[in-house]
């Protein structure tokens, strides 16, 4: 499975956009980018995935770069409530685990 | 949300005891999983299962063991605990399907103290 690197923080206002990043450069080609938050004291929450095209659920997009060497998680609209670590994790199909790195810790601020 | 409960959802236990904490679930879903998150290490596979009687090692398996010999239930043992041992423990499932979804669904967590 592909190393991702994402910023250990990051902050974002109320109301505005949340885009968060992940680098895997490594990633190979049936590599697929899963999301995921935790928020504190909670178990994490599966929020979205992708392989080579963008994706987009009711919680948030997934914008897949054309090389695939990156992605983005974007929250539209950020509330206190996605005050969260948001992990982003590479995953080959088959019957391997996730392995969660450290994520990064998203504050969202009134 | 997911149908997974844990138990006990906090305990503490002296340094050398037995503990076994148990996973449910009402989802019949095939794949369970256990992991335990410490503070600096995020979340970390301690044992996994694909089916009653299947199960396999994560990263960090020793001094732990599991059983399933039920679909809903799922159990991480402790044999001796050790203080190492004192972390968080989170219970998920997960059903793949024809692409070998990764969508786990986490339980609410047990917090074991070991002294």
């Amino acid at each position: 499975d592909a190393k991702t690197t994402q910023p250990p923080s990051m902050d974002c206002a109320e109301g505005r956009a949340a885009n968060l990043p992940c680098n895997h450069s490594t990633i190979s080609g049936n590599e697929y980018v899963y999301w995921y938050r935790q928020i504190h004291s909670q178990g994490p929450q599966y929020i979205i995935h992708g392989l080579k095209n963008n994706e987009t659920n009711e919680m948030a997009s997934l914008i897949i770069t054309e090389d695939r060497k990156s992605s983005t998680l974007i929250l539209p609209h950020a509330t206190l409530r996605d005050t969260a670590v948001y992990y982003c994790i590479g995953v080959v199909s088959g019957n391997t685990p996730l392995v969660f790195g450290k994520g990064t810790r998203l504050s969202v601020i009134a | 949300d997911a149908g997974i409960t844990q138990s006990p959802r906090h305990k503490v236990t002296e340094t050398g005891t037995p503990v076994t904490l148990r996973c449910h679930q009402t989802e019949n879903h095939r794949y369970m999983y256990w992991y335990r998150q410490d503070p600096g290490h995020g979340l970390r596979l301690i044992h996994y299962s694909y089916g009653v009687k299947d199960t396999d090692k994560g990263e960090v398996s020793d001094g732990y063991s599991v059983s399933r010999s039920k679909t809903e239930d799922f159990l991480l043992t402790l044999e001796s605990a050790t203080s190492s041992q004192t972390s968080v423990y989170f219970c998920a499932i997960s059903e793949p399907g024809r692409w070998y979804s990764y969508e786990q669904y986490f339980g609410p967590g047990t917090r074991l103290t070991v002294t």
